[in-house]
């Protein structure tokens, strides 16, 4: 029980579909965030919201849309992806992003794989 | 910008032995974190152990202890008596120390294999 729950842990869509993936934090954190990992490539930070607001986009193109209804829920919103966008999706949350150091807690995860 | 290299993309290591992962990085910045996460098959990223950068004693968890070198911008991982679980992805990562959120900049990870 990692205290974060990402689902779906598989996704397999057509490009011109729309899925939302869904974390959930159940360990009282205020910050969470969306990071890529392709392979080979090195993890890619995608997205912050920080008591719900957004507070860090690092260049993620508009096919993905960020959702942060509460402190306790992240989505992230897919639609029109290309194949380059197949990879794991992590999520992670933090006590807060904004007083230094915390420990990010991750999730197991979203193998999303575009077709 | 920070920049986190890891030169080794692969790696093993006999059941017991000592090995050592290592990790460059690039900043301006005299204030930050360093990170060595652990991500086994089973995908959950698992924090290993971490470093401020302005303690100069290396952080120590276990079997886990790092090698601190911030002239040279070195961060290796020394993993002793190597477990079969110890078998996973490591990722180093760097952290900027100020209010303005957690960046986290990964290195692009090196693949341990614990043989029995």
């Amino acid at each position: 029980e990692t205290g974060v729950t990402q689902t779906p842990r598989h996704l397999v869509m057509g490009m011109t579909n729309k899925k939302s993936l869904k974390c959930e934090q159940h360990l009282g954190h205020n910050a969470m965030y969306w990071y890529k990992q392709s392979a080979k490539k090195p993890l890619e930070l995608m997205f912050v919201y920080n008591f719900k607001e957004q507070t860090e986009n690092n260049s993620v193109p508009s096919r993905f849309s960020p959702e942060c209804p509460n402190s306790s829920h992240l989505f992230l919103h897919l639609h029109t992806l290309q194949p380059e966008d197949s990879a794991l999706y992590l999520c992670a949350s933090s006590q807060d992003a904004g007083t230094g150091y915390q420990p990010q807690h991750f999730g197991d995860g979203t193998r999303l794989s575009i077709l | 910008a920070q920049t986190v290299t890891q030169s080794q993309p692969e790696m093993s290591v006999q059941e017991a032995e000592t090995v050592t992962l290592s990790c460059t990085y690039d900043t301006s910045e005299n204030n930050y974190y360093l990170f060595w996460y652990k991500q086994p098959p089973s995908r959950q990223m698992i924090l290993v152990i971490r470093q401020e950068a302005y303690k100069q004693q290396n952080a120590t968890e276990n079997r886990f202890s790092v090698n601190f070198q911030k002239a040279a911008k070195s961060f290796s991982l020394k993993i002793s008596d190597s477990q079969l679980g110890d078998t996973a992805m490591y990722f180093c990562a760097f952290m900027r120390r100020d209010n303005y959120g957690q960046n986290f900049v990964f290195g692009p990870g090196t693949r341990l294999s614990v043989l029995p």
